[in-house]
Formats: C-alpha cells, structure tokens, sequence
C-alpha cells in the first residue's frame, strides 16, 4: 500500500535561512503527493500537492516541493524561513478504494529561531 | 462559512466512561474522517465516511464507533474510555472527486478535540 516516510522529526533553522523537509514515498503506479502544514493549536492545512505534470510544485508561503521519481521522493524547501514558519509539517498520499483515504507521514517540526 | 467544527475542544474522562466528539460541517462535503494525532506517531484515521448512511474503518478503530446519518454531521463515539485514547481529535472533510483532479485529498480539519482519559 502507498505510504510516505517522513525523515526528520524536528529541523531547527534560523530565520532567513533556506531549509529542507525530506519526504519519501513507497513506489506506485500512480503517485499523488501532499504536504500539510499544522500551525501551534490548529488544524492542518493544504501547503501543496502534486498530482501530475510539472515536478516542481509551488504552494503557498513561499514553499516548494519537487517531486523526484527516481529517488521516490517529494522534499519540502523554501529558500528564506520567517519565524512564522514555525509549525508542524506533514507528507501525506492517497490509499484505498477510491484514493479517498489520506494517510499522513509522522510529521517534521520546523523550528525557526532568530 | 464555518468550516469543519467540532465540539467539545477539550474534556477528561475517567477510565471506563464514555462519550461522543461532535463535528459537523457546512460545506456539503461528501466525505468526512476522524483522524488521532499523537506526539511523533502524525495522524492515524480512525474512521472514515463517503456519504450518509455509509462508514469505514481506517487504520485504528478499535475501541470507537461513528455514525453519519446526514451530510452534514459525523459523530465519534469512545465507549469504555481508556488512557490510550488520550490524544487530539482531529474531523475532516472533503469533496467527492475524480482521484487525480485538483479537488481531490483536499482535506479542511477542524480545530481539534483534545481528550485526556485518567
């Protein structure tokens, strides 16, 4: 079954640096990726997905991922965090009947100090 | 518009109780989750639904039972609360779509339920 294995439990950045949140898929006939952003004491929100066509896919906040079939994964950048990055981030891909199922990675943490 | 909300935000249980996490939306979505979310596990569906009058299991469903008897309402129920069931609820939402289309997975969450079970 489709899955997602997310690396890195927390990433503490200081702010205007670039940062990386890796994302690995298990291999599928077809792949939809997404990630989710969780903010302190909130529910999670859509940052950016990717379905097909393009492998660069641009989300909101300035974020980015790249899709990367020959290394089966879906890493998460932006090139200058602010302190308001600071949240939880989650990969997530489709499974079951339908594709309707969205199963979520353990998350990363991105800590952004000054 | 309101969302996906649910109720109640925070309640402690004693060992054995019971009770129901309400959510309810007003976006016509057809299908509906309840996912739990603890520290370094991410979110774990619990159950699922792709319209009224239909429910699934997801991947943690013991010891939880739902029911969706409208579009817009789809109650958790813990029966027999035990402190391994103390985390944070979360209910979500989503349209029904095509797999692959650009509405598809897009989930909205509510706010979150946190349960403490003592």
């Amino acid at each position: 079954a489709q899955s997602v294995t997310q690396l890195d439990s927390q990433v503490p950045v200081f702010e205007e640096a670039p940062v990386e949140l890796r994302c690995n898929y298990s291999s599928s006939v077809s792949v939809y990726l997404f990630w989710y952003v969780q903010y302190p004491n909130q529910g999670l929100q859509l940052l950016l997905k990717y379905l097909s066509g393009s492998t660069l896919v641009k989300g909101i906040n300035g974020f980015e991922a790249e899709f990367n079939k020959s290394q089966t994964s879906f890493h998460l950048r932006k090139p200058s965090v602010h302190i308001s990055d600071t949240a939880e981030y989650f990969c997530a891909t489709p499974r079951g009947p339908g594709f309707q199922k969205l199963v979520f990675g353990t998350g990363t943490r991105l800590l952004v100090s000054p | 518009n309101a969302g996906v909300t649910q109720t109640p935000k925070f309640r402690i249980l004693k060992i054995g109780q019971s009770m129901t996490l309400q959510c309810t939306q007003d976006m016509n979505h057809n299908y509906m989750y309840w996912y739990r979310q603890d520290p370094g596990m991410g979110l774990k569906l619990i159950y699922y639904s792709v319209g009224a009058g239909i429910t699934d299991k997801g991947e943690v469903p013991n010891g939880y039972n739902v029911s969706r008897s409208t579009t817009e309402d789809f109650p958790l129920r813990l029966e027999l609360a035990a402190p391994s069931q103390t985390s944070v609820y979360f209910c979500a939402s989503s349209k029904t779509v095509l797999r692959g289309t650009s509405g598809a997975n897009v989930l909205t969450f509510g706010a979150g339920s946190r349960l403490t079970v003592l």
